[in-house]
């Protein structure tokens, strides 16, 4: 059964602070993965997406790495600002539908 | 970035009543869209797959007769929830994907369901 699973469930860290967030995922075949954050109240927005050959990919503040021996891929915020309080999705697609994980919400605090 | 519009952002409406919601995708052509559901606190749960110009394909447990599905061109999709009750209040998410790209999924800004 394909599965996504991230952790920690929740996080709460002070303002410009860094975190990781964890996914583990049993999807195959595999294509590729996708982080994607989620306000309160709207919907999932890319942050990156992660194929089988890349091990590292950034998009400003946001640094997601890949494992795909062990099937592991982890989101590292630097630097969190307010604004970075939301939802973080890890999404793996398969045949033509997507494996979501139950997301990481994250609560940056002043 | 690719844009996909959903409308209303939020609805109130009696039991009883049906509600459309539609999917736009303004800058590319989607010959798929996805519906999902979401409570609080949860993650999206896939609905329903939505292909232009032929049938949805609705994930099991999910009434095809209560959420009508319709993709009647490659930039609009749009969810009708028929007969309306309390406990169909939720958040409906849609995505698109670009068929020149075929490899991310754009979400919509989600729909507020209140059926009161």
């Amino acid at each position: 059964k394909n599965q996504v699973e991230q952790s920690p469930q929740s996080l709460i860290i002070l303002e410009g602070k860094n975190c990781t967030l964890q996914c583990n995922y049993t999807v195959s075949p595999f294509s590729n993965l996708r982080w994607y954050k989620q306000d309160t109240g709207r919907g999932p927005v890319s942050l990156t997406i992660m194929t089988f050959s890349e091990n590292t990919k950034s998009n400003g503040r946001y640094t997601a790495t890949l494992d795909a021996d062990t099937k592991q891929s982890s989101l590292h915020i630097t630097a969190s600002q307010l604004s970075d309080s939301a939802s973080y999705i890890c999404v793996v697609p398969n045949a033509g539908k997507s494996t979501f994980g139950d997301g990481t919400t994250l609560t940056v605090k002043p | 970035g690719a844009v996909v519009s959903q409308h209303p952002s939020w609805v109130i409406c009696k039991s009883g009543t049906s509600v459309k919601i539609e999917c736009r995708s303004l800058d590319f052509q989607a010959t798929t869209m996805f519906w999902y559901r979401q409570f609080p606190k949860q993650s999206l749960m896939l609905m329903a797959t939505s292909n232009e110009g032929s049938k949805a394909t609705y994930e099991q447990g999910v009434e095809k007769d209560k959420f009508l599905i319709n993709h009647a061109s490659l930039t609009l999709s749009t969810l009708t929830v028929t007969s309306a009750h309390p406990e169909d209040s939720s958040f409906y998410i849609c995505s698109a994907s670009d068929r020149g790209r075929n490899t991310e999924a754009f979400f919509g800004q989600g729909t507020r369901l209140t059926v009161v």
